[in-house]
């Protein structure tokens, strides 16, 4: 009965580095979402996969943040270049279908860029 | 996307009725509302929703204003584990799929 689950759950990255975040899913979940918390903040819209395909990916702030999920489970989201605003928590949720009205989150990375 | 207002803050004493309030004095008709909550250093989870009617779960009540202009979340008895801030959110359900967008919510305090 495991929910959504991210990893790593802290990672402190020096400026110009990549990071990869992971992301896995409930079991089945067709919807994937990715969102960017910034301190006090709400979440932030990344972007959004139907299964394998990445179908809004609108809330991606530059080319730096590239995020994928090629057999429609896990998912990864790949920023590279790192810079200091990149810092911020990010949660990853799935839903079970479209229409559906509640998303699962899970607890989020939060990644510091020093 | 049809907003949401919400006071930034609110204060509850445990064991009182809390009722947090969110204007949405531009839902269009097939918008439904929602409500998260996000508990200290977690991700979001979701409390409720409804269209029309007001809705009762385990969790809370969700009372719609007959001209769905704005909604009350209702806590029955504040523990200290509500402290958590909530997010009135309008989903529209007759696109294809509606991405939950989040403005800044209403920080609730629980007071022992």
């Amino acid at each position: 009965g495991a929910g959504v689950s991210q990893s790593p759950r802290y990672k402190v990255a020096k400026r110009g580095q990549d990071v990869a975040l992971r992301c896995d899913p409930i079991s089945g979940h067709v919807s994937l979402f990715w969102y960017q918390q910034a301190l006090g903040q709400g979440p932030e819209f990344l972007t959004y996969f139907q299964n394998e395909a990445q179908l809004d990916k609108s809330g991606l702030p530059s080319d730096r943040f590239f995020a994928e999920r090629p057999e429609g489970s896990v998912s990864t989201l790949k920023i590279q270049r790192t810079q200091q605003e990149d810092s911020a928590v990010y949660l990853c949720a799935s839903s079970l279908a479209l229409q559906v009205p509640e998303a699962f989150f899970g607890q989020g990375t939060r990644l510091t860029v020093v | 996307d049809a907003k949401t207002t919400q006071p930034n803050s609110m204060e509850s004493n445990e064991e009182e009725p809390v009722h947090l309030p969110c204007n949405h004095s531009t839902i269009s008709g097939t918008d439904y509302i929602h409500w998260y909550r996000q508990l200290p250093s977690q991700g979001p989870e979701y409390v409720i929703h409804g269209l029309t009617s007001n809705v009762n779960n385990r969790m809370a009540s969700l009372a719609i204003a007959e001209d769905r202009k704005s909604s009350t979340l209702i806590l029955h008895r504040a523990t200290l584990r509500d402290a958590a801030v909530y997010y009135c959110i309008l989903r529209d359900q007759k696109t294809s799929y509606d991405k939950v967008i989040f403005g800044p919510g209403t920080s609730l305090s629980v007071i022992p």
